[in-house]
């Protein structure tokens, strides 16, 4: 079974600075797909950015970006440019291509981390 | 802009007591989700449809049914809850299943059982 470890459980920043998220999972797979979610007080799950496994190119979307490591199984997610309503959960999740059953086809997340904003 | 709607919200129940957690999506999505979140972890996938009709198991399905008899809807079964079953619960649906696509997901249910 996949495994995702986000070892940081709490980061802090100041505004307007930039952090950087860790996740590394380990999976048998060569094909998968890896996603940072963010979850705001509200409880949303709010999709911040995705990466297929076979791109080599990290994916990046405004302000932030991930740092895609396939070799060493690693997936950051970089914020720059922090701002207050970046405050939230961020959770790191992989998924195996397709359908296969048997309990494996859903995304594993991480245990997250708490993302604070220092004004 | 519907997209993924979980009723009800909040729900107390007592220990035995059986319950629906209803989940609608209109966005013609195959893929339907329901996972579990508890303190200090991430989502736990509980039970998965990729169509109408086809269900199988996540990592922790024991406790909760499941079925699809539309495309549209997913509800969650407790059959006999208990205190263990206390968490937030999410519904998510994804168009297609490849996996590429991002899952969209509802607002959540917050569930104690006394």
């Amino acid at each position: 079974a996949q495994t995702v470890t986000q070892s940081q459980p709490e980061m802090s920043v100041q505004e307007a600075e930039t952090v950087t998220l860790s996740c590394t999972y380990d999976t048998s797979e060569s094909d998968y797909y890896l996603f940072w979610y963010k979850q705001p007080p509200s409880r949303q799950m709010i999709l911040v950015i995705r990466q297929e496994a076979y791109k080599q190119q990290n994916a990046t979307e405004n302000r932030f970006s991930v740092n895609f490591q396939k070799a060493a199984k690693s997936f950051s997610l970089k914020i720059s440019d922090s701002q207050l309503g970046d405050a939230a959960m961020y959770f790191c999740a992989y998924r195996t291509p397709g359908w296969r059953g048997g309990g494996a086809d859903g995304l594993t997340f991480g245990k997250g981390t708490h993302l604070i904003i220092q004004p | 802009n519907a997209g993924v709607t979980q009723t009800p919200k909040f729900q107390v129940l007592k220990t035995g007591q059986s319950m629906t957690l209803q989940c609608a999506q209109d966005m013609n999505h195959e893929y339907m989700s329901w996972y579990r979140q508890d303190p200090g972890m991430g989502l736990r996938l509980i039970h998965y449809s990729v169509g109408a009709g086809i269900t199988d198991q996540g990592e922790v399905p024991n406790g909760y049914n499941v079925s699809r008899s539309t495309t549209e809807d997913f509800p969650l079964r407790l059959l006999s809850a208990a205190p263990s079953q206390t968490s937030v619960y999410f519904c998510a649906s994804q168009q297609g299943i490849n996996s590429n696509q991002p899952q969209h997901f509802g607002d959540g249910t917050r569930l104690s059982i006394l």
